[in-house]
């Protein structure tokens, strides 16, 4: 039982490159999220998937495009990256029943753009 | 609109002293109540979790957190912190269901010798 996993876990690119941050689940959860964090902001919700086959907007959502290609696994795509979307980016999973309803997180990917 | 507030940014303790991380919350219900730890360079662990029921819950790494409905708070305590405490904290909260988790912004622990 792997929890979340995330790939890559470093990436460096260059201003207007895009790249697909991967996130997979193998906790049978039906919510998954994309988070990213940075320095005295704390975390701030970019994407979410309540169930599979859907998708939302958090709070930071411009610049970033998700798919919910399966239950399991919910990518994150940057179109044409910018110094701005220099973070590390959490992908995190949860099943909303009762007191299993706890979201777990995956290790990180951390992203510089330069 | 739903919050979770974490008041300190940097807290400093000694080896061995007794810790305390402040949450308040502002939900129109009893939300879930969650306490994160998050070391350098790792991604968030689960330290404990209040959903009802007895309002002192215990948790990993001999930390317990105190659910106060009157105050709106979940506190974070250790009795006898370890070096191996420093890391960021981050208290969150939802509603149950499929409604989003909100964090605070973190509480940076450092522990002195």
């Amino acid at each position: 039982n792997a929890g979340v996993t995330q790939t890559p876990k470093f990436q460096v690119l260059k201003t207007g490159q895009s790249m697909t941050l991967q996130c997979a689940q193998d906790m049978n959860h039906n919510s998954m999220y994309w988070y990213r964090q940075d320095p005295g902001m704390g975390l701030r919700l970019i994407y979410y998937s309540a169930s599979e086959g859907t998708t939302d907007k958090g709070e930071v959502p411009n610049g970033y495009n998700v798919s919910r290609l399966n239950k399991r696994e919910f990518s994150l795509r940057l179109e044409s990256a910018a110094p701005s979307q220099t973070s590390v980016y959490f992908c995190a999973s949860r099943h909303p029943k009762g007191e299993g309803d706890t979201q777990y997180f995956g290790p990180g990917t951390r992203l510089t753009v330069l | 609109a739903q919050s979770v507030t974490q008041p300190d940014i940097h807290i400093t303790v000694s080896e061995g002293a007794s810790l305390e991380l402040r949450c308040n919350y502002s939900y129109g219900a009893t939300p879930y109540l969650f306490w994160y730890v998050q070391s350098p360079g790792q991604g968030l662990q689960l330290l404990l979790k209040y959903f009802s029921g007895d309002t002192l819950v215990q948790g990993i790494k001999g930390f317990e957190a105190e659910f106060k409905r009157s105050q709106s708070s979940f506190n974070l305590r250790k009795p006898s912190v370890h070096w191996s405490d420093a890391a960021e904290y981050f208290c969150a909260a939802h509603s149950g269901g499929y409604q989003k988790v909100t964090f605070g912004i973190g509480t940076k622990l450092q522990v002195i010798p």
